[in-house]
């Protein structure tokens, strides 16, 4: 069963264009959703992280919005430029026991950000 | 210096074979985990370690184990590798927050004839 889906599995936007990834979560006991930017020969590296206590949150270029209601969050890339072009990973995690758990990661969205 | 290695890089074996994988940090975080990403699958957890003492199984641990020789090293193992093992291999490590952001290594890829 798969915990988190992750929409679309790939995406190609123009320079300077918005791109939007959506993921959405089974689990109600999830209360960190991070996303992950992954480049080709890299391992995954954290990108932006949200609680279920906000609706959303932007750093930079980079905003997830968060529907607690719907279980349902969305990386969206505001101005995407050619380096934006990755795979990204949306995830998800339960603080219960510490957070220890490994993270519960969607499939994946291979971005192409098209000059 | 990296974090997080790992080692191999690149491997490739034949069917039968065992096989380490290695993995060291120095970030001195306890938590450590092991991953296995295959095309269009993501990442799926393997096994993860909260401790030196504390080893637990992920959601795809049959035909695998692990050794957790020190904090900062952690290894995993195919005892006998087949070909649908062929994937790329990620070790991550995290520290002790409720929120556990996930460091990870650059990967092993590993191929089994």
């Amino acid at each position: 069963q798969q915990q988190v889906k992750q929409s679309p599995q790939s995406l190609i936007v123009q320079k300077g264009g918005i791109s939007i990834i959506n993921c959405a979560y089974e689990n109600t006991a999830f209360d960190y959703f991070p996303w992950y930017q992954q480049f080709p020969g890299k391992g995954p590296a954290l990108l932006i992280a949200i609680r279920p206590d906000v609706s959303e949150k932007k750093e930079g270029r980079f905003t997830i919005s968060f529907n607690k209601s719907a279980k349902q969050f969305s990386l969206h890339i505001m101005d995407s430029q050619p380096g934006d072009s990755a795979t990204y990973f949306c995830a998800a995690n339960t603080s219960s026991g510490g957070g220890a758990d490994g993270l519960t990661f969607g499939k994946g969205t291979h971005l192409i950000i098209q000059p | 210096d990296a974090d997080v290695t790992q080692t191999p890089r690149n491997r490739i074996t034949k069917t039968g074979k065992r096989i380490m994988l290695e993995c060291s940090q120095t970030k001195g975080h306890d938590r450590m985990y092991w991953y296995r990403q295959d095309p269009g699958l993501g990442l799926q957890l393997i096994y993860y370690s909260f401790d030196v003492k504390d080893i637990n199984k992920g959601e795809i641990s049959d035909g695998y184990s692990v050794s957790r020789q020190a904090q900062a090293k952690f290894s995993l193992s195919l005892e006998s590798a087949i070909p649908n093992q062929t994937a790329l291999y990620f070790c991550a490590t995290s520290g002790a927050s409720s929120y556990n952001e996930q460091f990870f290594g650059p990967g092993t890829r590993l191929t089994v004839l």
